[in-house]
């Protein structure tokens, strides 16, 4: 069974930018979620999605944004780039849909805002 | 809000040394509670799991036991190789969905 897909892998843009990265979950597995990892912020949860909606969302600003498709991969965009930004962005996706289950996450897109 | 607190590191041991990796947490009810591992270059992997009060987790000589009395859960192994190298990450989820939050990790580093 295949694991849980990111692409890019890495990514390099500027100020101002903007960018989308793609998640494609386990087979099977309807809910994804998206983290961001930095030095020192360490890891956030960003947003969640189940069945094409959004039922999470982290304490970021609107420049962050995401959508899932009805085969559950998902993408999230991040506009107007800021050097803050920079960070390894890890998918995960889950089975169940509650309740302590186990989320199985992806390599991450390793963004540099430069 | 819910939160994680993990001692700081990094944390150095010989090899065959114990190991123990701290871990508090602050929540209300009755979160689940979780050890994620991340090697060099990779995301995370779950290395075990309690979803409630005294459960015990375990896997790969790793152990943790959910203390709901002092709000832990501490990361124990007894005797520690050079291949367990990584970062650890203890997290909760409230269970209301699939929303982690994490501690700040903790470096282990293994010498031979």
């Amino acid at each position: 069974k295949a694991g849980v897909t990111q692409t890019p892998r890495y990514l390099i843009k500027t100020r101002g930018q903007q960018v989308t990265l793609s998640c494609s979950p386990i087979s099977g597995h309807r809910s994804v979620s998206w983290y961001q990892q930095t030095p020192g912020q360490g890891l956030q949860f960003l947003f969640e999605y189940f069945s094409e909606t959004q039922r999470n969302k982290g304490n970021f600003p609107g420049r962050f944004s995401g959508r899932q498709f009805s085969n559950s991969r998902s993408e999230m965009n991040v506009s107007t780039l800021e050097l803050g930004d920079s960070a390894l962005y890890l998918c995960a996706s889950s089975l169940a849909t509650s309740g302590g289950p186990e989320q199985f996450f992806g390599p991450g897109t390793r963004l540099t805002v430069l | 809000g819910d939160s994680v607190t993990q001692m700081e590191g990094p944390v150095t041991l010989s090899e065959e040394a114990f190991l123990t990796i701290n871990c508090t947490y602050t929540a209300t009810g009755y979160p689940s509670l979780f050890w994620y591992v991340q090697y060099p270059g990779e995301g995370l992997q779950l290395l075990l799991k309690a979803t409630k009060a005294d459960d015990k987790g375990s896997n790969k000589g790793f152990e943790a036991t959910y203390r709901k009395e002092t709000t832990s859960f501490h990361l124990e192994k007894g005797s520690v190789q050079v291949s367990d190298s990584a970062v650890y990450f203890c997290a909760l989820s409230d269970n209301a969905g699939n929303m982690l939050t994490f501690g700040g990790g903790t470096r282990l580093m293994v010498k031979p």
